[in-house]
């Protein structure tokens, strides 16, 4: 079946230390992949996405997520982090075949501590 | 308008009840999806709309579970004979065309909170 994992279900920080939350998926061929961030109340809003081309991906408030697809993982990354980035994190893949629809991994919560 | 819509923000009722759930998209989005998020859980995919018609309905779970878009805008989806397990987010996304390219990045709301007693 196919799935999307995330490994991490809660992740506690201090501001300014370094982020990586894991992000594994079990397709096989061409995924498209994405961030998702919810922040406290608000919506799922879009953090970055992978389509095609350069493995590494920027996206929005200094995020960052690197395909490889060897070891089919989609990670993000973050340097340095703030407080305001306390929020859940979702990783998304679109599944071969199903190109109206996302798979969603359970999600990661993040806390970071002024 | 601005975002897509979604009404009510929440919604409480007993089981066995009947239970609609709006969504509004984004002014000129063809795409319609809903998705039902549990307690704990990312997203799941529920039905999918390209204009008026369901293109993919393979995540509605049973046919308790209903959704239409009449004029290709607005999304009602509609839950009958609701039972406990159904409570849960419903999130409602669109986007501007078809498939998942870069011009067709979904756009969510911010969800329907059901809770059925």
């Amino acid at each position: 079946a196919q799935s999307v994992s995330q490994h991490n279900h809660h992740v506690i920080l201090s501001e300014a230390a370094s982020l990586e939350l894991g992000c594994n998926y079990s397709y096989g061929g061409t995924v498209n992949l994405f961030w998702y961030v919810q922040y406290p109340g608000q919506h799922l809003q879009l953090l970055l996405k992978y389509f095609s081309g350069d493995p590494l991906v920027k996206g929005i408030k200094g995020f960052e997520a690197e395909f490889i697809k060897s070891k089919f993982s989609f990670n993000l990354r973050k340097p340095s982090v703030q407080w305001s980035d306390t929020a859940e994190y979702f990783c998304a893949v679109n599944a071969p075949g199903s190109a109206r629809q996302l798979t969603f991994g359970s999600g990661t919560q993040l806390t970071v501590l002024p | 308008g601005a975002g897509v819509s979604q009404t009510p923000s929440n919604k409480v009722t007993e089981k066995g009840k009947y239970v609609e759930l709006r969504c509004d998209p984004i002014s000129g989005h063809t795409a319609l999806y809903w998705y039902r998020q549990s307690l704990g859980q990312g997203p799941e995919f529920l039905i999918y709309f390209q204009g008026t018609g369901a293109a993919d309905d393979s995540g509605l779970p049973n046919d308790r579970f209903f959704a239409v878009r009449p004029e290709g805008s607005v999304s009602t989806l509609k839950i009958q004979r609701t039972e406990r397990g159904d409570s849960a987010v419903y999130l409602c996304a669109s986007s501007l065309g078809v498939g998942l390219s870069g011009a067709n990045v979904l756009t969510f709301g911010a969800g329907s909170r059901l809770t059925v007693l």
